[in-house]
């Protein structure tokens, strides 16, 4: 299967607990996009990564999140000290330069924090 | 800064019908991209509209983009259980490439 991936699929964690998720973009993608989705809300953009360059981050990410995309290929999201608001489902992104910016979804990671 | 609004938020129907979503623009739309997306699952792309009065259709399903840039529909003939889901349209905001997106159409169909 050659499309974006993300794990875990679910997390669990108590509040003031750090977690980190994965993300996998198409391999010839060189942009890479997080997205944070709440029940009933369509995704909020989080940060975006061209190669490894973070280009452009949200006011949402506040200094808890960290993103990082080290090598241009996968990326991680942290988020350290959770609180129950972070609960959601963070859903990431990849496209490729030149493709009329279509960007290919993973199925995203859903966290629950008690 | 631009926003997308979609109706209905909502919509049930019988299988066979026809059913038409909508997403509205605040700004003009340089892209407006349609997604589904299963309860719980990441979004699968559909369509992409670029240019002013653009249709695309696949399979059961159209797009169009109206002449002015700030309006799509999403159009479902003789639909299925199998459309069921959430219906999501995003836009790219002028100078940057993150997507913004509606609220989202929930679409049930009833066998």
């Amino acid at each position: 299967d050659t499309g974006v991936s993300q794990n875990p699929r679910h997390k669990i964690t108590k509040r003031g607990q750090n977690v980190t998720f994965r993300c996998d973009p198409i391999s010839e993608h060189n942009r890479l996009y997080w997205y944070r989705q709440t029940l009933g809300q369509g995704p909020e953009f989080l940060t975006y990564f061209q190669n490894e360059a973070q280009l452009e981050k949200s006011r949402l990410l506040s200094d808890r999140f960290s993103a990082e995309r080290p090598k241009g290929s996968f990326s991680t999201l942290e988020i350290q000290r959770t609180e129950q608001g972070d609960s959601a489902m963070y859903l990431c992104a990849s496209s490729a330069v030149g493709s009329e910016e279509t960007q290919y979804f993973g199925p995203g990671t859903r966290l629950l924090v008690l | 800064s631009q926003e997308l609004e979609q109706s209905p938020q909502s919509l049930i129907v019988q299988e066979g019908k026809n059913l038409t979503i909508n997403c509205t623009s605040s700004k003009t739309l340089y892209g407006l991209y349609w997604y589904k997306q299963k309860y719980g699952e990441g979004l699968i792309f559909l369509m992409m509209l670029q240019k002013g009065g653009e249709e695309k259709s696949h399979e059961k399903i159209t797009a169009k983009l109206d002449e002015k840039k700030q309006q799509s529909s999403l159009h479902i003939t003789a639909s299925q259980p199998s459309h069921a889901g959430i219906y999501l349209c995003g836009a790219v905001p002028s100078g940057t490439y993150k997507y913004i997106f509606g609220t989202g159409t929930r679409l049930k169909v009833l066998a």
